[in-house]
């Protein structure tokens, strides 16, 4: 079965840091992009960082930029995010999802469960 | 980065047609994807490219563009259809990924 399961969340106070994790499952995880995507408690689905099949080719979104590190260990068959001086707006489920873009066609068509991240004092 | 925008919530008759569209410069050069999302769960893909539908997913969801706006159409909508609906994109530097706001679909 193709599966993506993160770990990690928890409850962090603001400037703190956490780390990430998504473990793949049922495919060959070395031969995929690689995206995480947020959702705010009661908000939408926001993309915030992708990740080439070999790791060479990194984007964020303009919130995380020089806060968040996305990576990934293909020999582990896992993808990562770092994430460092975290704020309050941070707070949200983090879900990892496999890219299949291909020319002018972005998508994503697996999910992980998600994991929750909180940023509270 | 460009913005993708849709309706907030949209209410279709049970077994009716309903579109739902999302707006933006981007989709004019990229296609949309469209993905569902029920409360408590993660949110699934159900149409994505020109109009491709992942294994799985039903006919009655289908996809369509035309100028800067993508559309899902669910023809015959299901009690079980309703949910938040998603579009996503790139951005207009075709570098960075895009969602709408999200569409909140009421089968009543």
């Amino acid at each position: 079965e193709v599966q993506l399961v993160e770990s990690g969340g928890g409850l962090v106070q603001p400037g703190g840091s956490l780390r990430l994790s998504c473990a793949a499952s049922g495919f060959t995880f070395s031969s995929y992009e690689m995206n995480w995507v947020r959702q705010a408690p009661g908000k939408g689905l926001e993309w915030v960082s992708y990740i080439s099949s070999s790791g060479s080719t990194i984007y964020y979104a303009d919130s995380v930029k020089g806060r968040f590190t996305i990576s990934r260990d293909n020999a582990k068959n896992s993808l990562y995010l770092q994430m460092n001086s975290l704020r309050a707006e941070d707070t949200a489920v983090y879900y990892c999802a496999r890219d299949i873009t291909f020319g002018y066609e972005t998508a994503f068509d697996i999910w992980g469960q998600g994991t929750m991240v909180t940023v509270s004092s | 980065s460009s913005e993708l925008t849709q309706d907030p919530a949209v209410s279709v008759a049970l077994g009716q047609t309903v579109r739902i569209t999302c707006q933006g410069d981007s989709l004019r050069s990229y296609y949309a994807s469209w993905y569902q999302q029920k409360p408590g769960q993660a949110p699934v893909l159900v149409i994505y490219g020109k109009n491709n539908r992942p294994s799985g997913i039903p006919d009655r969801f289908s996809g369509s563009s035309s100028g800067n706006t993508a559309s899902l159409t669910i023809t015959g909508a299901q009690a079980e259809d309703e949910a938040d609906y998603y579009c996503n994109s790139r951005d207009s530097s075709g570098n960075l990924v895009v969602f709408g706001g999200g569409t909140k679909l009421t089968v009543l």
